[in-house]
């Protein structure tokens, strides 16, 4: 089993509707999760945290669920823009951290 | 948060050759990190910088094939010998961010190996 699985996609959504992506992990010690956003030949840039309580950036919501290892990242009234490759990543310590493959998200006209 | 830059930005290469990687960081920061992305992968640790010792190399990374040299706090490279087509992928150099526990990449250097 994989350290961190993502769904690879595509997601195809339409604009405005609301999507939702999971990444379990398989290490039950990790603590410290993130969800990355990289676009096409672009490096990946930082999105949000999860925290153990969630974490809501606008139309972006994170949460943990530590009993059954996964995290997930839900979006809202999706944009145009939003149209990307989602990274979760899981810290490990010592400035280490394991990513996903990412899921591919296109928001449709 | 800190502005990475890396040079080249890309590059074709012919096999059995090396290319150096550069990553220029616009504020001094105590450590960095190298990571590769092939086609269809996740982000994968390749070693870490310290400046004033020897970089530590992930399981399945060697010094020889990817020696890496930290002369400061505001800069590394990354040298990737001997090429084959296997190394052909996204390089790219990242820092931790003030917590620490955060993450910030350059743009990569995408690299192709003929």
């Amino acid at each position: 089993r994989k350290e961190v699985e993502q769904d690879p996609g595509p997601f195809n959504v339409p604009e405005g509707a609301t999507v939702a992506f999971n990444c379990t992990y398989s290490n039950s010690a990790s603590q410290s999760f993130f969800w990355y956003r990289q676009d096409c030949r672009k490096e990946p840039k930082l999105l949000m945290s999860v925290y153990s309580s969630g974490n809501e950036d606008g139309r972006f919501t994170a949460q943990l669920n530590r009993a059954s290892q996964y995290i997930s990242l839900l979006i809202r009234d999706s944009k145009l823009s939003d149209s990307a490759t989602y990274l979760c990543a899981v810290y490990k310590g010592t400035y280490k951290y394991i990513f996903g493959t990412g899921t591919r998200l296109k928001v449709l006209a | 948060s800190a502005v990475i830059s890396q040079k080249p930005s890309r590059d074709i290469c012919q096999r059995g050759t090396s290319l150096t990687i550069q990553c220029q960081v616009d504020s001094q920061v105590t450590m960095m990190f190298w990571y590769r992305q092939q086609p269809g992968q996740s982000l994968t640790l390749i070693a870490t910088a310290n400046q004033g010792s020897e970089a530590t190399y992930e399981s399945g990374f060697v010094i020889d094939k990817f020696p890496i040299s930290r002369p400061n706090l505001t800069f590394s490279t990354l040298t990737v010998s001997n090429m084959s087509p296997e190394d052909s992928s996204i390089y790219l150099c990242s820092l931790t961010g003030a917590g620490r526990e955060t993450q910030y990449f350059g743009p990569g250097t995408r690299l192709l190996v003929l």
